[in-house]
């Protein structure tokens, strides 16, 4: 079965840039969106993206001109870079699977990312 | 963008209760709603999606319902493993966004 898994940093400086890798297994990268999701600390979630295979991507407005997704078919993984982050974008990071009539229907375990100096 | 309201933010109740959950867009989003339940430190997991549509594996006792702006969620007898936090998530249109959550709680 088709199982997800982040890696990446878990503590990044204020200003610089969060990057995070999303490791799809046991399953083809090459169906349906693969999006990036957060939980800030007593926040809700909240939708960062998503990814098709092909490349297009559709971001979420209030990250928009911070945030570059980008998907490597031959690694089965997809990525997250988020520039000039401030404490504000602390939270557990999940990357998920996403489909037009089910939404978020398979999720990784999430990983926490700390900013601060 | 359209906000997502769920209501109770918190909930208190027994094993064996019926335990309802709403949740209300800011404009119509069709039947473009799912569910999902949170557990402390875990992933949230799908389970009801296209508003009544239960995902795969999903126990029968959860059941969704609701179309346009007004959703609901039903737990119809509680069980032990269900307590935990339970959002709603439109995908109607970008961006796509969540309510605010519903903790369910023993009592």
């Amino acid at each position: 079965q088709v199982q997800l898994q982040e890696s990446g940093p878990g503590l990044v400086k204020p200003s610089e840039t969060l990057s995070l890798t999303c490791t799809v297994s046991g399953g083809s990268i090459s169906t349906d969106y693969w999006s990036w999701i957060r939980h800030p600390p007593g926040k809700g979630l909240e939708w960062i993206g998503y990814i098709y295979y092909g490349g297009s991507a559709n971001y979420n407005p209030s990250l928009k001109s911070r945030l570059t997704m980008s998907v490597d078919t031959s690694r089965k993984q997809f990525s997250l870079k988020l520039t000039s982050v401030t404490a504000a974008d602390t939270a557990v990071y999940f990357c998920a699977k996403y489909s037009s009539s089910s939404s978020f229907n398979l999720w990784g375990q999430g990983t926490l990312v700390t900013v601060s100096s | 963008d359209i906000q997502m309201t769920q209501s109770p933010s918190t909930l208190s109740a027994s094993v064996g209760d019926r335990v309802t959950i709403t949740c209300r867009a800011s404009q119509s989003i069709s039947s473009w709603l799912a569910w999902y339940q949170q557990k402390p430190g875990k992933a949230p997991n799908l389970l009801i999606y296209k508003a009544s549509s239960l995902e795969s594996g999903v126990p029968s006792r959860f059941s969704g319902s609701g179309s346009g702006t007004e959703f609901t969620l039903t737990i119809s007898s509680l069980q032990p493993d269900d307590f935990a936090t339970y959002y709603c998530q439109q995908y109607n249109s970008s961006p796509l966004t969540f309510g605010g959550g519903t903790k369910v709680e023993i009592k």
